[in-house]
């Protein structure tokens, strides 16, 4: 039980489809992160929300639209998405931005682009 | 822009041996992470380092941060089976965060 928890574990969408992947963690953690893992690319750190607002962005295409509507929740909607947009999705909490504790990583959503 | 470079980016150790990871990275940063990531299964944060000559252990893993140097290494201390994985680094600087490419380490009987 890592205490951070992902759905849908799995994903399956056509470019043309709007889904959104869910993240929620009842940790009392303020700080909360999506991460993106592909096979040919290092890990990336997409967006990070600190007290429920957007404190990092990094360069992240505007397809994806993150929302965070309290601090236990995080949702990444996805919009007209692109092949090379498959990845494994991860959503991590820690206790603030800048913590020197370790983040909580859930298990992730493995999205597959048609 | 930075880069993290993580080596090797494979290693295959017996049992029982001592080893280190080294991550190098380019700009100035005050910040720096080792994951741990198991075939198939999501990230474990192992360490975060926060300023220059911290040193942290945890069980058969120690990480140290040298900033002067940029440069951070984890050190494998009598190696067992349980320890094989990919091995991450990321540091924080330039406004962003950017991860090394990992270091799949295989621990043989």
């Amino acid at each position: 039980e890592t205490g951070v928890t992902q759905t849908p574990r799995h994903l399956v969408m056509g470019m043309t489809n709007k889904k959104s992947l869910k993240c929620e963690q009842h940790l009392g953690h303020n700080a909360m992160y999506w991460y993106k893992q592909s096979a040919k690319k290092p890990l990336e750190l997409m967006f990070v929300y600190s007290l429920e607002e957007r404190v990092e962005n990094n360069s992240v295409p505007s397809r994806f639209s993150p929302e965070c509507p309290n601090s236990s929740h995080l949702f990444l909607h996805l919009h007209t998405l692109q092949p090379e947009d498959s990845a494994l999705y991860l959503c991590a909490s820690s206790q603030d931005r800048h913590s020197n504790q370790p983040q909580h990583f859930g298990d992730g959503t493995r999205l597959s682009i048609l | 822009e930075l880069k993290v470079e993580q080596n090797p980016l494979f290693l295959s150790m017996q049992e029982g041996k001592n080893y280190t990871i080294y991550c190098n990275y380019s700009t100035t940063s005050d910040r720096l992470y080792w994951y741990r990531q198991d075939p198939g299964k999501s990230l474990e944060s192992l360490f975060v380092l926060l300023s220059n000559g911290a040193v942290k252990q945890e069980g058969r893993l120690m990480a140290s941060l040298d900033t002067k140097a940029r440069l951070s290494t984890l050190h494998i201390t009598a190696a067992v089976h349980d320890l094989s994985a990919t091995y991450f680094c990321a540091v924080d600087g330039a406004g962003k965060s950017t991860f090394g490419d990992g270091t799949t380490l295989t621990v043989k009987p």
